[in-house]
C-alpha cells in the first residue's frame, strides 16, 4: 500500500533563516506531487507541483522554492523565511496520468516564523 | 480564475442534529469535485463526485452534486461530537496537472 511522509511535524525558525521540508511517497511510481499551504483557519493554497522528476509548476509567486530530486521525494525550501511565511504545510500526492484521483497529504508541517 | 465558495464558515450544533454543508464553484473544464475532513493535521478523504444527481453515501454522510447549477451539499445526519473538524471541499479542473482548487472550509463544532 501506498504511504506518504513528511517531516518535520513543527519547525519554528526565525526570520532569514533557511528552511527545508521534506517528503516522501512509498509504494507507487511516478506520482504527481503537490505542497499546499493552509493559513489559520482558511482552506488550502497550492503552492507547487510536480508530475516527473526536476519538473515543478508555481501556482503563485513567493518567497518559497521546490525541488524533486527523485521520483518520490519533494522538498520545499526557502533561503530566507519572512514572518508571513508562518502556516501548515501539506504534501499531497496522486496517481500520475489524467485519470480522476484522490489526492492524498501527509500529516503536514506547522511552521512558525518569529 | 477557478473558484470554490463553502458556506457556512463556520457552526455550532447540538449532538444528533442534521446539519448540511454548501459548495459552490466556478472551473473551467470540470473533471470532479471532493470532500474532504481535517480534523488535526491531514484532511481526509470522503466523497468523489463525477455526475450530477447521484448520491454518493457512507454511513451518516452523503453528497450530492448539481453540475448545472454548480453547487454540492454534504448531509450528515445525527451528528456525534466525533463529527467535529473542518470540511473541505475542492473541485478538480480537466485541464493541467489535475490540481484542486480548495474552498476556505466549513469548521464545524458538534456540542455534547
Amino acid at each position: 500500500s501506498q504511504t506518504i511522509h513528511q517531516w518535520p511535524a513543527t519547525l519554528v525558525q526565525p526570520v532569514g533563516s533557511p528552511l527545508s521540508l521534506e517528503c516522501t511517497v512509498e509504494g507507487t511510481s511516478n506520482p504527481n506531487l503537490y505542497w499546499y499551504r493552509q493559513a489559520a483557519g482558511r482552506g488550502l493554497q497550492l503552492l507547487f507541483y510536480s508530475v516527473g522528476i526536476g519538473q515543478i509548476s508555481s501556482e503563485v509567486p513567493q518567497n518559497l522554492s521546490a525541488s524533486r530530486p527523485q521520483d518520490r521525494q519533494f522538498i520545499l525550501s526557502s533561503k530566507k523565511l519572512l514572518l508571513s511565511d508562518s502556516g501548515f504545510y501539506l504534501c499531497a500526492w496522486k496517481t500520475g496520468g489524467s485519470g480522476a484521483n484522490v489526492l492524498t497529504f501527509g500529516a503536514g508541517s506547522r511552521l512558525t516564523v518569529l | 480564475e477557478d473558484k470554490v465558495v463553502q458556506s457556512p464558515l463556520s457552526l455550532v450544533v447540538h449532538e444528533g442534529d442534521t446539519v448540511t454543508l454548501n459548495c459552490s464553484y466556478e472551473v473551467t473544464n470540470f473533471r470532479s469535485l471532493l470532500w474532504y475532513k481535517q480534523e488535526k493535521k491531514a484532511p481526509t478523504f470522503l466523497f468523489m463526485l463525477t455526475s450530477s444527481g447521484i448520491e454518493k453515501k457512507s454511513g451518516r454522510l452523503s453528497s450530492i452534486l448539481d453540475k448545472k447549477e454548480l453547487f454540492s451539499i454534504l448531509n450528515i445526519t445525527a451528528t456525534q461530537t466525533g463529527d467535529s473538524a473542518v470540511y473541505l471541499c475542492a473541485v478538480e479542473p480537466s485541464q493541467g496537472a489535475q490540481k484542486l482548487v480548495f474552498g476556505q472550509g466549513t469548521r464545524l463544532t458538534i456540542n455534547p
